[in-house]
Formats: C-alpha cells, sequence, structure tokens
C-alpha cells in the first residue's frame, strides 16, 4: 500500500504548531502508526491505530484520522523535536510514507 | 530492558550475499514478531520483512521479495535475514524491530542497525 506524506519538509519554531498528512492509497481503517527519526538514532513510535499515544511520549504528539487521510499534529514544538517523522500502514503488510523533515526556522 | 542488537553488516559485491542477524534480550523473544527495516543513505525508512512470533508467517517488499529470506532461532532468541543477489540499492542501514504485539506490525522497540554496503 502506497503512503504519501505533506509537507517532504517544513520549517518551524519552537512553540508553533506543526501538523504532517499522511495518505494512504486505500481505506487503511485506523491501522496507521507514527514514528520520530533523528539521524544516528534508532526510530521511536509515538502514535499507534492513528490516534494513540504511545507510553512515555509527550502529550503535545497526537494523531488523528480514518480511512486513507491522516494526521500527525505537535501542538506546541519542543527543541526535542526537530527530527524526520515517518507514517506507517499496518493494515497489510507494512510501508512507510516517505517521510516529514521538521527543522529550525 | 528491551535490546535488539543486529550484527553482520559490511562491505560485498554487486551479485553477492551477505547474512545478518540480530540478538534479542530482555522480552520473551517467541511471543513476538519481528521485523527487517532498512534505511538507504539519505533516504527514508523502507519497510523489508516480517516474521511471525512462531516462524510460520514470513512476509516480504517487493523490492527483496525472492531475493531476501527472514527466519529467526527462538531457541537462541535471534532472528536471521539472509540476503542474496545483492544489488547497490540494498546499500543501507537495517534494522531488526519489535512488534509491539505479535501480528500489529506496530514496532516498539528498533535495534541500533548495521550497514550494508554493496559496492566493487
Amino acid at each position: 500500500i502506497q503512503m504519501t506524506q505533506s509537507p517532504s519538509s517544513l520549517s518551524a519554531s519552537v512553540g508553533d504548531r506543526v501538523t504532517i498528512t499522511c495518505r494512504a492509497g486505500q481505506n487503511i481503517d485506523n491501522y496507521v502508526n507514527w514514528y520520530q527519526h533523528k539521524p544516528g538514532r534508532a526510530p521511536h513510535l509515538l502514535i499507534y491505530a492513528a490516534s494513540s499515544l504511545q507510553t512515555g511520549v509527550p502529550s503535545r504528539f497526537s494523531g488523528s484520522g480514518s480511512g486513507t487521510d491522516f494526521t500527525l499534529t505537535i501542538s506546541s514544538l519542543a527543541p526535542d523535536d526537530f527530527a524526520t517523522y515517518y507514517c506507517q500502514q499496518s493494515y497489510s503488510a507494512s510501508s512507510f510514507g516517505p517521510g516529514t523533515r521538521v527543522d529550525i526556522k | 530492558q528491551v535490546q535488539l542488537v543486529e550484527s553482520g553488516g559490511g562491505v560485498v559485491q554487486p551479485g553477492g550475499s551477505l547474512r545478518l542477524s540480530c540478538a534479542a534480550s530482555g522480552f520473551t523473544f517467541s511471543d513476538y514478531g519481528i521485523h527487517w527495516v532498512r534505511q538507504a543513505p539519505g533516504k527514508g525508512l523502507e519497510w523489508i520483512s516480517v516474521i511471525s512470533f512462531e516462524g510460520s508467517n514470513k512476509f516480504y517488499a517487493d523490492s527483496v521479495e525472492g531475493r531476501f529470506t527472514v527466519s529467526r532461532d527462538n531457541s537462541k532468541n535471534t532472528l536471521f535475514l539472509q540476503m542474496n543477489s545483492l544489488g547497490p540499492e540494498d546499500t543501507a542501514v537495517y534494522y531488526c524491530a519489535k512488534d509491539q504485539d505479535s501480528g500489529t506490525y506496530i514496532i516498539d522497540y528498533w535495534g541500533q542497525g548495521t550497514l550494508v554496503t554493496v559496492s566493487s
């Protein structure tokens, strides 16, 4: 299943609200997960099943959506949040979106 | 705590083979599906394979189907990835990663990765 993300990159400031969109090539119900990835480190699960916050993840992260359109929102960007974010579908085997890089404005 | 440690990466010539291993600890390995995910230089994450907790179900991305084989030895808490007919496009950091709950394909722990370079 093809996954797309927009934007591919964005520049933001600490405190900004950031929204990343993920679109699936077919209806995948709520089988979407979101990960944060920083260079040289292992990816980190943020959100699973479209809207469930992984244990230990700050509440400024939230997810929404179902069917084909999904959103990851960071309500107030923190210095530690500059990274690349990936959506992943877990409906049929698996595949990742191309990623959205969030860097400092 | 959960640990996944990949090994076996290195430089291999085009057309060659390589076998990666992933040693797991800190959880009951035989209860969880395990994935392989890779990241080519400057590119995003690419899911390539999963094996079910008992090893009977295996799935692959189209890009590696027929060339890569995933297996596991639950008695040794170890996952393997046999990679054949390697090409430059297979150059990447390869991660093993654990299902949050077996069969969900929600990945909650990742190893640090092992680098595979396909070059003459």
